[in-house]
């Protein structure tokens, strides 16, 4: 069964940063690009950032480039976004998904919630 | 930029009934990368529909997906109360490399 479960939201001060994880499980996880969206609550779906299987190709959303960095480590099947100059505009549950057929997305996470308020 | 517009916002039908959503995008898209989602409250969404038309793994034969150009949509037949969800499209393309439209919200009365 496949499995993306993932953690290290919280509250953080504007300004601040914080560091999501994604720990997959049910699948070999080195043969899948993997990608990071996010939810404002009670909104709809914006996509933040994609990474290839073996991590050498990123691409990120313009409103949080520069800012997230995307990356993996495929010995511990885990995905993860860096998220530096943290603003009010990025508060969001951000959810982790698997790069499916036809560049769709096929399995997700249940999210985690990132709160940036002062 | 290519922006999916969908109508309408919200759709309120009785067990039974027939759905039909509509996703519009800005400009002629690819149907290959024209994908469907279901959302329940409190839920990751999940996939439904892939390449405008096929259904992903385990979902009923009573949903479709159809279209192509600029004009898709999605059906579900004989509405159930659990299809109550907010159904989302998703464009997968350049700059940004996914886009998702604003979705509709199916109520079953």
């Amino acid at each position: 069964e496949v499995q993306l479960v993932e953690s290290g939201g919280g509250l953080v001060q504007p300004g601040g940063s914080l560091r999501l994880s994604c720990i997959a499980s049910g699948f070999t996880f080195s043969n899948y690009w993997m990608n990071w969206v996010r939810q404002v609550p009670g909104k709809g779906l914006m996509w933040v950032s994609r990474i290839n299987n073996d991590g050498s190709s990123t691409t990120y959303a313009d409103s949080v480039k520069g800012r997230f960095t995307i990356s993996r480590d495929n010995a511990k099947n885990t995905l993860y976004l860096q998220m530096n100059s943290l603003r009010a505009e990025d508060t969001a549950v951000y959810y982790c998904g698997r790069g499916g057929v036809n560049a769709t997305i096929d399995y997700w996470g249940q999210g985690t919630l990132v709160s940036v308020s002062s | 930029e290519i922006v999916l517009t969908q109508s309408p916002g919200t759709l309120s039908l009785s067990p039974g009934e027939r759905a039909t959503l509509s996703c519009r995008a800005s400009q002629s898209v690819s149907s290959s990368y024209l994908a469907w989602y279901q959302q329940k409250p409190g839920q990751a969404p999940r996939l439904l529909i892939y390449g405008a038309s096929s259904r992903a793994t385990g979902i009923p034969d009573r949903v479709s997906g159809g279209g192509s150009g600029t004009d898709f949509t999605l059906t579900i037949s004989r509405l159930e109360p659990e299809d109550s969800a907010v159904y989302y499209c998703q464009h997968y393309g350049y700059s940004p490399e996914y886009t998702f439209g604003g979705g509709t919200k199916v109520e079953i009365k």
